[in-house]
């Protein structure tokens, strides 16, 4: 069962626009949740998890149960946050972190 | 700090080889997991390990082996490799407490 779902593949916004990447989850408990972003040739890294409820980069992601969302959001967006974006989810037991499929983020100059 | 280590960053295998990925970490993490990733599908978790001789399957086990007899290191392994398995493998840990996992460089793997 896909436990994390990122709508879209691609997205691209102009610098400075706004910008918004969209995760739903599907999970009975109480999971974490977490943003991971891969630059370019670059390892994965932990952007924020939602229990720190910080602004990471200028990036934040508030937690919706009602909604079962985690969309992660920028005002504005900068060529720099060009990246594959990954939701991820720990559930319960916290033996596994399941991943979304990902968002590719491109910020047009 | 060298953190989590992948040996090797690139392998072409031929169908029916055999290999051995090895991941490395020097944080003491109990926990350590293999993912594989492919376009459009994200990563999905192959195998992982709660601490060092145990290991437990993930969603994609199938095809692949792993062990954990040190707590530093653990191994994935192809036994027959086949062109379904090219792919961008990664590895990760986590510590027993605290929630963030730190990934490897990721190991390129291409099946002929």
């Amino acid at each position: 069962a896909q436990r994390v779902t990122q709508p879209e593949k691609l997205l691209s916004v102009f610098k400075g626009a706004p910008v918004e990447l969209k995760c739903n989850y599907s999970y009975s408990g109480s999971p974490e949740l977490f943003w991971y972003v891969q630059y370019s040739r670059q390892r994965l890294q932990l952007l924020l998890r939602h229990i720190s409820r910080e602004s990471i980069k200028g990036f934040t992601a508030d937690l919706n149960k009602g909604e079962t969302s985690f969309h992660l959001k920028k005002p504005f967006a900068q060529e720099e946050d060009s990246a594959m974006y990954y939701c991820a989810l720990r559930g319960n037991t916290g033996n596994q972190f399941y991943f979304g499929t990902g968002t590719s983020l491109t910020v047009i100059p | 700090n060298a953190g989590v280590t992948q040996t090797p960053k690139f392998r072409v295998l031929k169908t029916g080889q055999s290999m051995t990925l090895l991941c490395a970490q020097d944080m003491n993490h109990e926990y350590m997991y293999w993912y594989r990733q492919d376009p459009g599908m994200g990563l999905r978790l192959i195998h992982y390990s709660v601490g060092e001789g145990t290991t437990a399957k993930g969603e994609v086990p199938d095809g692949y082996n792993v062990s954990r007899l040190k707590k530093q290191n653990f191994l994935l392994g192809l036994e027959s490799a086949a062109p379904s398995q090219t792919s961008v493998y990664f590895c990760a840990s986590r510590p027993t407490v605290g929630t963030e996992a730190f990934f490897g460089q990721g190991t390129r793997l291409t099946v002929v």
